[in-house]
């Protein structure tokens, strides 16, 4: 079983720039999760998909990010324009729903890593 | 508001001796209790999970985690460190009882685990 790849693996660009994220999560994971860890930090919640709905955009920092899930595959993170402080690791998770939702196990890419000079 | 505590940023143990990493939690109701691991270039790697029933959970790799609920504390323990086990450790929490963004993963800030040789 293939898991949650995520490109690039490393991103840098100037402030005002474009990146988009890409997170294609396991086949047939309903819940797909976007995490950011910056400097060092704890990682942080950012929103969450359940098929190609958003169910939970609370930690989404502010609108220069906007994330999609078209047709409820894969998911994009677009961050526009990119300011200093938004370098981090932005990791994707994705997890199938059953009925003890609050206990699944998240299987997490290895993180695109994005650096705003 | 749910939150972890992880309160060493690095721990250093020989190989051969036993390990301990510190996690912390609040939440306001009762917890679900993950701990992660991410080796270099990789993503978060599930290592076991406390949900209910016997405090003691046993995971990958030979770990284990005591949950104690006075102590509101999920400690991660192996009895004989490896070389290989060098690599950072993330605890989470999630507040069963809650609803909406309250119910999602919470991350403490990491600790990093390096055994010596």
């Amino acid at each position: 079983e293939a898991g949650v790849t995520q490109f690039p693996s490393h991103s840098v660009i100037e402030k005002g720039q474009t990146v988009t994220l890409r997170c294609d999560p396991i086949s047939g994971h309903d819940n797909l999760y976007w995490y950011r860890r910056v400097m060092g930090k704890e990682i942080k919640f950012l929103l969450h998909f359940v098929k190609e709905s958003k169910q939970d955009e609370s930690g989404m920092p502010n609108n220069r990010f906007l994330a999609e899930r078209t047709g409820g595959t894969y998911s994009t993170l677009k961050v526009q324009p990119a300011e200093l402080e938004d370098s981090g690791v932005y990791f994707c998770a994705s997890s199938q729903t059953d009925r003890s939702s609050g206990a699944n196990v998240l299987t997490f890419g290895a993180g695109s890593r994005l650096t705003v000079l | 508001a749910q939150s972890v505590a992880q309160p060493e940023d690095q721990v250093n143990v020989a190989e051969g001796n036993p390990l301990t990493v510190k996690c912390t939690y609040s939440v306001s109701g009762n917890p679900y209790l993950f701990w992660y691991v991410q080796y270099p270039n990789r993503g978060l790697q599930f290592l076991l999970k406390y949900i209910t029933g016997d405090n003691l959970v046993k995971g990958s790799y030979g770990f284990e985690a005591e949950f104690n609920k006075s102590q509101t504390s999920f400690h991660l323990k192996k009895p004989s460190a490896l070389v290989s086990d060098s690599a950072l450790y993330f605890c989470a929490v999630r507040d069963r009882a809650r609803e909406g963004s309250a119910r999602q993963l919470t991350f403490g800030s990491g600790t990093q685990l390096t055994v010596l040789p």
